[in-house]
Parts: C-alpha cells; sequence; structure tokens
C-alpha cells in the first residue's frame, strides 16, 4: 500500500520561494509517477505538473513553468516541489499524488499542504 | 478556466439517483483519453472514485458508476446517502495543453 507524506503548512511574503516535499513508502518509488495538484480557498483541483522519478523527468503545466521547480530524491523516496516568486493568488493546499499512467488515474494522495501567502 | 466543464452543483433525497456530466473536446475525452472522477471532502484529500472511464477501485461502493461517450462522461451516484455530499471532479488528460486536467467541480447535495 503506497503511502505519501508531505511537508507541514507554511507561511511566506509575496516575492519568496516555498519548497514542499512529498515522501512515499510502500511501493517502489520509481515505480510510477508523481502528480501535483492544488486548490485554492473556494476554487478546484488544478493539475500543476507530474514528474517520473525513474527518469528524472518533469513536465509542467505551461501556467507554472519557469516559476515551479520538482525534484526528487530517490535515496529517500522524495519529490521536492518549489514555486518561485510567489503572488497572493498561489495561496492553496498542495497535493501530492501517485499515478501509474493514463489509465488509472491518480490513486494515492498526500494529505495536503497549505500553503499561505500574505505579507 | 477548465477545459471540462461540469455543473455547478447538483441534488438529491436519500435513495434518489443523480448524474454529473462532464463535458470536454476533441483534444481531450473526445480524443480517446481516459476518464477518472474523484469524491472530495473539505479539509481532506481527493479520493480516486472512477478510473479508465468505467472501473471502481477495490472498496469503492457499486452504487458509483461512470460512462463514456464522445467527448463526454458522466458520473451517477445511485440510492444516495448522505455520506456522498462532496465535491466531485472528472479529471482526463489534453493532448493541446499537454498535461492532465480536472473538471470545474460539481457539489452534491443530498436534501
Amino acid at each position: 500500500q503506497v503511502h505519501l507524506v508531505q511537508s507541514g503548512a507554511e507561511v511566506r511574503k509575496p516575492g519568496a520561494s516555498v519548497k514542499v516535499s512529498c515522501k512515499a513508502s510502500g511501493d517502489s518509488f520509481t515505480r510510477y509517477y508523481i502528480h501535483w495538484v492544488r486548490q485554492a480557498p473556494g476554487q478546484g483541483l488544478e493539475w500543476m505538473g507530474i514528474v517520473n522519478p525513474s527518469a528524472d523527468t518533469t513536465s509542467l503545466a505551461q501556467k507554472f513553468q519557469g516559476r515551479v521547480t520538482v525534484t526528487t530524491d530517490t535515496s529517500t523516496s522524495t519529490v521536492f516541489m518549489e514555486v518561485s516568486s510567489l503572488r497572493s493568488d498561489d495561496t492553496a493546499v498542495y497535493f501530492c499524488a501517485r499515478g501509474r499512467g493514463g489509465y488509472y488515474g491518480l490513486d494515492h494522495w498526500g494529505q495536503g499542504t497549505l500553503v499561505t501567502v500574505s505579507s | 478556466q477548465s477545459v471540462l466543464t461540469q455543473p455547478p452543483s447538483v441534488s438529491g433525497a436519500p435513495g434518489q439517483r443523480v448524474t454529473i456530466s462532464c463535458t470536454g473536446s476533441s483534444s481531450n475525452i473526445g480524443a480517446g483519453y481516459e476518464v477518472h472522477w474523484y469524491q472530495h471532502l473539505p479539509g481532506t484529500a481527493p479520493k480516486l472514485l472512477i478510473y479508465g472511464n468505467t472501473n471502481r477501485p477495490s472498496g469503492v461502493p457499486d452504487r458509483f458508476s461512470a460512462s463514456k461517450s464522445g467527448s463526454s462522461a458522466s458520473l451517477a451516484i445511485s440510492g444516495l446517502q448522505a455520506e456522498d455530499e462532496a465535491d466531485y471532479y472528472c479529471q482526463s488528460y489534453d493532448n493541446s495543453l499537454r498535461g492532465e486536467v480536472f473538471g470545474t467541480g460539481t457539489k452534491v447535495t443530498v436534501l
């Protein structure tokens, strides 16, 4: 059974950066993909991007390209997502989720990390 | 703006059947990409309800079913229960955007 545990809530000022971690356990880390999804207050789910830990490749939604960086540490089965140049509308709960390929959807999710951007 | 459109809300009495539509286009659902459905309760992580258009993961009640036709998909909840009150999202891949997309979300209210 895969278990994804995310880092705790963060508060940042506009213009700063934040790095959220997602640690996987229970299955081989390199056998699947990790997606990042966020939900701003009162809004729906928004897909941010995907990382393939085994190939160390990343694909981001266009609106996040240039401002979001996703890295992996296979030695600790951890994925990191960093958002830079934070704005108030980046205030959201950020989720990591496991994907096994297009047919299977996102079957295991982290508990979510609240990032608050406020001056 | 999401490329997958859902009704903002649907409601039904306990025991009734409700359906949620998810309308896409030729670059996502209509292109043959799979549709998945999630249930999301406030303060929790989304839960996968349906994968690969019509399949239920282990543990999901058979009250939940889904279908896909052309550029649209739908989720049905039969025998509606109070615990089904939540937000529901469809998800697919879009080859124009080159990434996954979620629907706009539908709030289900049990009257």
